[in-house]
This record gives C-alpha cells, structure tokens and sequence, in this order.
C-alpha cells in the first residue's frame, strides 16, 4: 500500500472550512483514498473514500488531484466536534489485502 | 443499530495474569480486526480475520491468540500479560474496506 503524509497539527476557526491535506505520492491505479478521524480516544470513524473523482457525503468532499498523487479532507464548516486526529489511508482494492495502515494522521483543533 | 461492541471497556491485569477481550458484531460483516493503540501513536493491526474460520498475523501479534468464535465474534486473548500491553485495544468489522470501529478496551498490566 502507498504510503501518506500528512501535517501533524492543523487550526481551523469554528464555522470556517477546513482543508486537510494529504500527500501519497506513490499511489498506484487501484488504490483507493480513505479518510478516517478519531475523536478524544474513540474508536476511528469512517468519513469518506474515493478512487479518481471528487466526493462529496454529509460529513465531508474529497478532492482529489488529477494526477492523484495528493488529495484535500473539506470539512465544509467546522464545529468544535471536528477537533479529532484525522487519518488519510492509501488501500488497496485487491483480494487479499484487508488491512488498514494508519499512520499519525493529523490533529485538527477547532478553535472557537 | 449497536455496530461493534467490545467488552470489558477497562481493565487492569497483574502481570503474568490472563484475560479474553470479547468484541462482536451485528453488521454481518466478514471480516474483523483487533488493534492496539499506544500513547500518541496511530492504529497497529494485532490479528485480522478475513472471514468465518480463518485469522492471520498483523504488524504486531507477539504475544496475543485470537478466536473467530462465528461470524459475529472475534475475541483476543493475552495469555500472560506484560506492562508493554498496557494499551487501548480496538476492534473493527468490514464490508467492502469501509470499517467500522468498537469504542475501545483500555488494558493496564501493572
């Protein structure tokens, strides 16, 4: 699986948007983007994925770069329950290959 | 809708002492995962189960058995616990690579 960068801390002010970047430089034609965060010591939840196209939910849009080789988190408009450590996922749609990688994500701090 | 449920959610062991972290799952999913997760560190995979009857080696298994009871069970025992378990475990359940996360079992080995 390609691997991820991403920054460590981010600050978002409450009500603005805040973009998430992620790099995976090495991704491959079948591999997915997935974003998971984990709020305060829960367990991780899943937010959104995509392949090529941007991709829009009710909790978030994933922007992806044409050449996917780094793609954005939007979290339209933030609240102080999006402070979390986010968590960008490079997988790999084949059989045989069922396991998550996390890394150490990013701590997005909402800020009132 | 319960989703994932792992029990105990706290527990502290003596070490050298053994326990069964139990999780289960209402999804119908086929596959299920355990991770621990140390201080200020990401997710590292214990044991997955990719379907009913079969469990393989993650990143970091030393010390640690797992028993895909069914399809909805999945437990991890720790046969004599070290202070380096000492940790947040958490379990999962997929479908399709989307997971879904327990709340957590957080283990103390003094």
């Amino acid at each position: 699986d390609a691997k991820t960068t991403q920054p460590p801390s981010m600050d978002c002010a409450e009500g603005r948007a805040a973009n998430l970047p992620c790099n995976h430089s090495t991704i491959s034609g079948n591999e997915y983007v997935y974003w998971y965060r984990q709020i305060h010591s829960q367990g991780p939840q899943y937010i959104i994925h995509g392949l090529k196209n941007n991709e829009t939910n009710e909790m978030a849009s994933l922007i992806i770069t044409e050449d996917r080789k780094s793609s954005t988190l939007i979290l339209p408009h933030a609240t102080l329950r999006d402070t979390a450590v986010y968590y960008c996922i490079v997988y790999h749609s084949g059989a045989g290959s069922y396991q998550l990688t996390f890394g150490k994500g990013t701590k997005l701090s909402v800020i009132p | 809708n319960a989703g994932v449920t792992q029990t105990p959610k706290f527990q502290v062991l003596k070490t050298g002492q053994s326990m069964t972290l139990q999780c289960a799952q209402d999804m119908n999913h086929n596959s299920m995962y355990w991770y621990r997760q140390d201080p200020g560190m990401g997710l590292r995979l214990i044991y997955y189960s990719a379907s009913e009857g079969t469990t393989d080696k993650g990143e970091v298994p030393n010390g640690y058995n797992v028993s895909r009871l069914n399809k909805r069970e999945f437990s991890l025992r720790l046969e004599s616990a070290a202070p380096s378990q000492t940790s947040v475990y958490f379990c999962a359940s997929s479908e399709f690579r989307r997971y879904t996360f327990g709340s957590g079992t957080r283990l103390t080995v003094v």
